[in-house]
């Protein structure tokens, strides 16, 4: 089965930092770039941040450039987010969302991980 | 970065045809997809490419643009086709990706 599953969200305090995981299995995923895109309370989707399937191209959306760092590790089939500087805003749950190979669309989901910046 | 720009919401009757739209510039250069999220779940593909339906996915979902308007259209709408509906597209000025800020479906 295709699977994503995240993990390392929690309660932080406003300045602080958290790394969010995301492993996956049941396809391979050293072929597909990763991305994260959250969902604050109430809210709509927001795209975070995209990593190329060789680490090679890497983008953030300008609400979170110079404090997350995404990064992959293809042996370990896992998917990271370094999120630093953590803001009230940044309150949101986490998904890791694979796109269809050589589509333009995500069609598998992590169930989420929430996170609470909070003092 | 682009826009994406969808109605917050939207109602229809059961049995009856909804069409829910997303506009952007960035959909004179690529297609939308859409995502259907029910309440404290992760979003789902309903729609993708030309008009694509992921496995699954009920032959009432389909999907359609022109100029820069996307619109899903549900012909049949069910109970529980109730949900928040989300578009999402490539993004043609810098960022890799852009979702539109969502439309809630009320099934009456």
């Amino acid at each position: 089965e295709v699977q994503l599953v995240e993990s390392g969200g929690g309660l932080v305090k406003p300045g602080g930092s958290l790394r969010l995981s995301c492993a996956a299995s049941g396809f391979t995923f050293s072929s597909y770039s990763m991305n994260w895109v959250r969902q604050a309370p109430g809210k709509g989707l927001e795209w975070v941040s995209s990593i190329s399937s060789s680490s090679s191209y890497i983008y953030y959306a300008d609400s979170v450039k110079g404090r997350f760092t995404i990064s992959r590790d293809n042996a370990k089939n896992s998917l990271y987010l370094q999120m630093n500087s953590l803001r009230a805003e940044d309150t949101a749950v986490y998904y890791c969302a694979r796109p269809i190979l050589w589509g333009d669309a995500f069609d598998i989901w992590g169930q989420g991980t929430m996170v609470t910046v909070s003092s | 970065s682009s826009e994406l720009t969808q109605d917050p919401a939207v109602s229809v009757a059961l049995g009856q045809t909804v069409r829910i739209t997303c506009q952007g510039d960035s959909l004179r250069s690529y297609y939308a997809s859409w995502y259907q999220q029910k309440p404290g779940q992760a979003p789902v593909l309903v729609i993708y490419g030309k008009n694509n339906r992921p496995s699954g996915i009920p032959d009432r979902f389909s999907g359609s643009s022109s100029g820069n308007t996307a619109s899903l259209t549900i012909t049949g709408a069910q109970a529980e086709d109730e949900a928040d509906y989300y578009c999402n597209s490539r993004d043609s000025s810098g960022n890799p990706w852009v979702f539109g800020g969502g439309t809630k479906l009320t099934v009456l």
